[in-house]
């Protein structure tokens, strides 16, 4: 099993509606999560860190189940400047940051 | 200007040339990653180094290797090119306090014919 697991997509949304993606991690000793995001040809940004109670920044929503080990990112009417690549990442210790391979969002008009 | 800038941007060598791959930051940072990006297989990391003598092999530094001349600075080579070190290389700093937040270069497109 792959450290950390996302789907792919792409998931194509109209704009103004809602999406939701799941990432999924296989150690349990990881201790910190991430979603980073990654417009095409650019380096990749932090979005927002993921908390175990959960938190919302504007319209994007960040959630942690630790005991199914998935994390989730919810956006909210979706805005075409949203199209870009989610990469989910986990930390462990100072091991550094494992990333997963992205989800493709692309919102339409 | 960029926090993280990276050289060169772009580049195209032959099979069994040397190449470098240059990082420098001003952001004050003293932990430095090498990490590459290739369609389908996302960020994989190369080395790191959490100061000026300190080095890590990262996931996959076999035919790589790195030189942290000083705390702003940290380079990449390749010593014999191959072309599936054909990639997106990405340079990133991030500050001792785990925040997890890494702020990246803008990336060097190396490919090897």
């Amino acid at each position: 099993r792959k450290e950390v697991e996302q789907d792919p997509g792409p998931f194509n949304v109209p704009e103004g509606a809602t999406v939701a993606f799941n990432c999924t991690y296989s150690n349990s000793a990881s201790q910190s999560f991430f979603w980073y995001r990654q417009d095409c040809r650019k380096e990749p940004k932090l979005l927002m860190s993921v908390y175990s109670s959960g938190n919302e920044d504007g319209r994007f929503t960040a959630q942690l189940n630790r005991a199914s080990q998935y994390i989730s990112l919810l956006i909210r009417d979706s805005k075409l400047s949203d199209s870009a690549t989610y990469l989910c990442v986990v930390k462990r210790g100072a091991d550094g940051l494992t990333f997963g391979k992205g989800t493709h969002l692309i919102i339409q008009p | 200007d960029a926090d993280v800038t990276q050289t060169p941007r772009n580049r195209i060598t032959k099979t069994g040339k040397r190449i470098m791959l240059e990082c420098s930051q001003t952001k004050g940072h003293d932990r430095m990653y090498w990490y590459r990006q290739d369609p389908g297989l996302g960020l994989r990391l190369i080395y790191y180094s959490f100061d000026v003598k300190d080095i890590n092999k990262g996931e996959i530094s076999d035919g790589y290797s790195v030189s942290r001349q000083a705390q702003a600075k940290f380079s990449l080579s390749l010593e014999s090119a191959i072309p599936n070190q054909t990639a997106l290389y990405f340079c990133a700093t991030s500050d001792r306090r785990e925040t997890g937040e890494l702020f990246f270069g803008e990336g060097s497109r190396l490919t090897v014919l």
